[in-house]
């Protein structure tokens, strides 16, 4: 079963405009990364965040971690039309047999009117 | 441009069918990944190979086969499928199980009849 939710399932913004990407999850995880896939593509890494982490940026990114609501967030300022995109959030499990095993949320799909 | 190369780009198969995915990485990279994916939802775990060894089998039906030959190669033996099958296949590696970045090939998109 899948491990993460994400809100919005679909958001719509004008270029310029910040976007901001909800993601909640079950488990205690290791880390928790964010990966962008263009329609029909493969899926793009863009940001890792560890657990003990509880922001992170890079570039236009900026990533949030509370461990204790088990929820992040994905922040993209200064949207451009090339930001149009599906946004997913991926934890990667503690523990266990599942040690290492990514599982991806639902995604965001992202559309950046010019 | 991706580093993970997978081929065929797209796959056509009767039910009957035996046919084979192939992923390739040349980053040395030594867990490699399958994933599924149907249109509008996110990737499905597979299976995990690490260090050429299967790791994690996501309780797939047998008519879909791993195998890694060697740590840059790995494919995906296909048979008997269903038209339920038809999905976007998306192979991954990352330098190990248990580091964090996977690097997505452009996957292979299967189309069952």
């Amino acid at each position: 079963s899948q491990q993460g939710e994400e809100d919005p399932q679909a958001l719509s913004i004008q270029e310029g405009e910040n976007a901001t990407m909800n993601c909640s999850y079950k488990t205690s995880i290791n880390n928790l990364q964010w990966y962008r896939q263009n329609s029909g593509r493969g899926l793009v890494h863009l940001i890792l965040i560890r657990s003990n982490e509880r922001e992170k940026h890079s570039g236009r990114l900026r990533v949030t971690l509370d461990t204790s609501k088990k929820s992040s967030s994905l922040l993209i300022t200064a949207s451009r039309a090339a930001d149009t995109a599906s946004y997913f959030c991926a934890t990667v499990f503690a523990g266990g047999t599942s040690y290492g095993k990514l599982t991806f949320g639902q995604g965001t799909i992202l559309t950046v009117h010019p | 441009d991706t580093e993970v190369t997978q081929t065929p780009k797209h796959l056509v198969m009767g039910m009957t069918n035996k046919k084979s995915l192939k992923c390739e990485q040349h980053m040395g990279h030594r867990a490699m990944y399958w994933y599924k994916q149907k249109a509008k939802k996110p990737p499905e775990l597979m299976f995990v190979y690490s260090y050429e060894k299967l790791s994690i089998n996501e309780s797939v039906p047998s008519r879909f086969s791993p195998e890694c030959p060697n740590s840059s190669l790995l494919n995906l033996h296909l048979h008997a499928l269903q038209p339920e099958d038809s999905a976007l296949y998306l192979c991954a590696s990352s330098r190990s199980r248990e580091t964090g970045e996977l690097f997505f090939g452009e996957g292979s998109r299967l189309t069952v009849l």
